[in-house]
């Protein structure tokens, strides 16, 4: 029974498209994030919400929003996707202590 | 200059030889510190969390932390092949602070 599981895996779309992604953890944690790791593998922080509400809101575009419609979900749409969108995408939960716990198994975003 | 430095490797050890990863930063409010594990194509796993300085144990690995020279640190002991993965450093302050992320290094463990 997976933790925290994203969907879709995969995403290929045009650039100027809107996607979204999204994320459910099924472990009763209160605060779940978003992280993009590039292709030099650095992960870093986008946004993180506690219990439904925004905690963390790191200088990304504004074409990002995420939304949390109950605390076991979080999920995370993108406007006029462009080329440098490309990355993997992590969802993240944790239980205390406020930093992250467990991880989705990613979306691996390609804009062409 | 970024918060959390780590060497990205790779580094290659033959199985059974004891490993250590190194991380340094430069954050002095920087007070709990973390060393996740991740798989080619997989999301990261937490490893092990620490606060403030000093050490901790979990079975084969030993994190460590040296705050008077922002040091950090993570042994594996009877390193194994399926401990070949990238190992990220992380820290952050306290509070709702971000955690900021090590580049990571690729280790990969030769049988």
């Amino acid at each position: 029974d997976t933790a925290v599981s994203q969907t879709p895996k995969y995403l290929v779309t045009q650039m100027g498209n809107d996607k979204s992604i999204k994320c459910e953890q099924n472990l009763g944690h209160d605060t779940m994030y978003w992280y993009k790791q590039d292709s030099k593998k650095f992960l870093k922080i986008m946004f993180s919400y506690n219990n439904k509400e925004l905690i963390i809101n790191e200088t990304v575009p504004n074409r990002f929003s995420p939304k949390s419609p109950d605390k076991a979900h979080l999920n995370l749409h993108i406007n006029s996707l462009e080329l440098g969108d490309s990355a993997v995408y992590f969802c993240a939960s944790s239980p205390l202590g406020f930093w992250p716990a467990f991880f989705g198994q990613g979306t691996r975003l390609t804009v062409v | 200059q970024k918060e959390v430095e780590q060497d990205p490797g790779p580094l290659s050890v033959p199985e059974g030889a004891i490993v250590s990863l190194n991380c340094t930063y430069s954050n002095s409010a920087f007070q709990y510190f973390m060393w996740y594990r991740q798989y080619s194509r997989k999301g990261p796993e937490l490893l092990m969390y620490t606060y403030s300085s000093g050490n901790k144990e979990d079975g084969r690995f030993t994190a460590q932390v040296d705050k008077s020279s922002k040091y950090i640190s993570l042994f594996i002991r009877d390193s194994q092949p399926s401990d070949s993965a990238t190992y990220l450093c992380a820290s952050r302050a306290g509070g709702y602070q971000k955690v900021t992320f090590g580049i990571g290094t690729k280790l990969q463990v030769i049988p």
